[in-house]
């Protein structure tokens, strides 16, 4: 059954810092990776998909890695802004095809302070 | 941008009664989902839904759970006789076929 840990639950941190939130997950054998934002009481916000045989990908300030025979991905985010805080959530599918679904990590909250 | 919705936003209902959450999701999509959050807890899984039928559902989707696809554009959850353990935050999704899922905005389910 795959596994999907967050650290830190929480992080604080000045406007303008570089910050890094990181996800493991417990199969390695995955298709893929998803980073999302959930603002609160709010939906989830697709950032980035890491393809299984990706390092890296970027979309303006944020930048996510794989390494999938660890079992981790960071998601690194540049010049942190205040309208970053939010909850930070990466998920794995299980399975392909028409039994893809998602597992999700309990999210590392992020506040950023002007 | 093509966005999935849904509706209502936020649902009141009392213990037995049974609610319909809506969801319109993307048009060209072909994989539709429904997930859900309980307060402080992770986004789990419920059910899946491909070519008019439901391809695979979690422990959590019993018999009181079903999902239809009435038309070529809605995609319904139904739960028959509400809990209060139900109350939650409903999201669905959908997927073209690529493996970017794109979510709703969710619906907020409060059982009295």
């Amino acid at each position: 059954k795959q596994e999907v840990t967050q650290i830190p639950a929480a992080l604080s941190v000045p406007e303008g810092e570089n910050l890094v939130l990181n996800c493991s997950f417990t199969d390695s054998a995955i298709y893929n990776l998803q980073w999302f934002r959930q603002d609160p009481g709010k939906g989830l916000t697709s950032l980035l998909l890491i393809q299984s045989s990706q390092r890296e990908q970027t979309s303006g300030r944020l930048n996510a890695s794989l390494d999938k025979s660890s079992g981790r991905s960071t998601l690194y985010i540049a010049a942190s802004q205040p309208g970053d805080s939010a909850t930070y959530l990466c998920a794995v599918p299980l399975g392909g095809g028409s039994n893809y679904k998602l597992t999700f990590g309990k999210g590392t909250l992020l506040t950023v302070n002007p | 941008e093509p966005e999935v919705t849904q509706t209502p936003s936020h649902q009141v209902t009392q213990m037995g009664q049974e609610v319909i959450l809506r969801c319109v999701p993307i048009s060209n999509h072909l994989y539709f989902y429904w997930y859900r959050q309980i307060l402080g807890q992770k986004v789990e899984f419920l059910v899946s839904f491909y070519n008019n039928e439901i391809s695979e559902k979690s422990e959590i989707f019993d018999d009181q759970f079903s999902v239809e696809r009435p038309d070529g554009s809605n995609f319904t959850l139904k739960i028959r006789s509400t809990k209060l353990e139900d109350s939650a935050m409903y999201f669905c999704a959908s997927r073209k076929g690529a493996d970017t899922q794109y979510f709703g905005p969710g619906t907020r389910l409060t059982v009295l």
